[in-house]
């Protein structure tokens, strides 16, 4: 069964405080694993998606990158409207309907201070 | 690109009625939908994935016959949540894919209350 663990739960920084957000997955076969952003009340944002490890991909002040156990979402000295929860998201390689589900991790809450 | 979007995005229902939510990508063709549920600070939860002119498939413990979904386009997939009840109330997001993609991008949700 696929599982996807991020952590941590919840992070406050202060403003220009870098960090990186952790998602730990095991999956049979990975075709790809997503990051999202989710404000309060709102349906998830699509940030980046990965496919094989070693590969990175940067929006500005996000870089994820990718291994074969774990996705870092590097925040680069983050802004107050960077406050958001972080969602991880593995896609498995199957060729049948369970190919199209996405299983999501639990989020990571963050909360970035001026 | 690839904006998708949800009507109503607040809905207050009597219990017993039904009520139905609307998903639609705006510019670009959606052969596989999602509807998920999602609980205050919890995680997505699927509900059944939708293809284009095919039967949803329903995740195990979601009530097919009181959750009717329809793709009837490429654009176009329906929630009707049928006889909802309050318990029935959550947070409804819809996402859609584009063929030979692997992204799936997400509406903006339906809160619904059932009183």
């Amino acid at each position: 069964e696929d599982q996807v663990t991020q952590s941590p739960e919840a992070l406050r920084l202060q403003e220009g405080e870098s960090s990186s957000l952790n998602c730990s997955y095991t999956v049979s076969g990975l075709r790809g694993l997503f990051w999202y952003r989710q404000d309060p009340g709102k349906g998830p944002e699509f940030l980046f998606t990965l496919y094989s490890a070693g590969e990175e991909k940067e929006k500005e002040r996000l870089k994820a990158t990718l291994t074969k156990k774990e996705s870092f979402l590097h925040i680069t000295a983050p802004k107050p409207e960077d406050s958001a929860t972080y969602l991880c998201a593995v896609q498995p390689f199957l060729n049948n309907n369970a190919g199209n589900m996405l299983t999501f991790g639990g989020g990571t809450r963050l909360m970035v201070k001026p | 690109g690839a904006v998708v979007s949800q009507h109503p995005s607040r809905v207050i229902c009597k219990s017993g009625t039904s009520v139905k939510i609307e998903c639609r990508s705006l510019d670009f063709q959606a052969t596989t939908m999602f509807w998920y549920r999602q609980f205050p600070k919890q995680s997505l939860m699927l509900m059944a994935t939708s293809n284009e002119g095919s039967k949803a498939t329903y995740e195990q413990g979601v009530e097919k016959d009181k959750f009717l979904i329809n793709h009837a386009s490429l654009t176009l997939s329906t929630l009707t949540v049928t006889s909802a009840h309050p318990e029935d109330s959550s947070f409804y997001i819809c996402s859609a894919r584009a063929s030979g993609r692997y992204e799936q991008y997400f509406g903006p949700g339906t809160r619904l209350t059932v009183t």
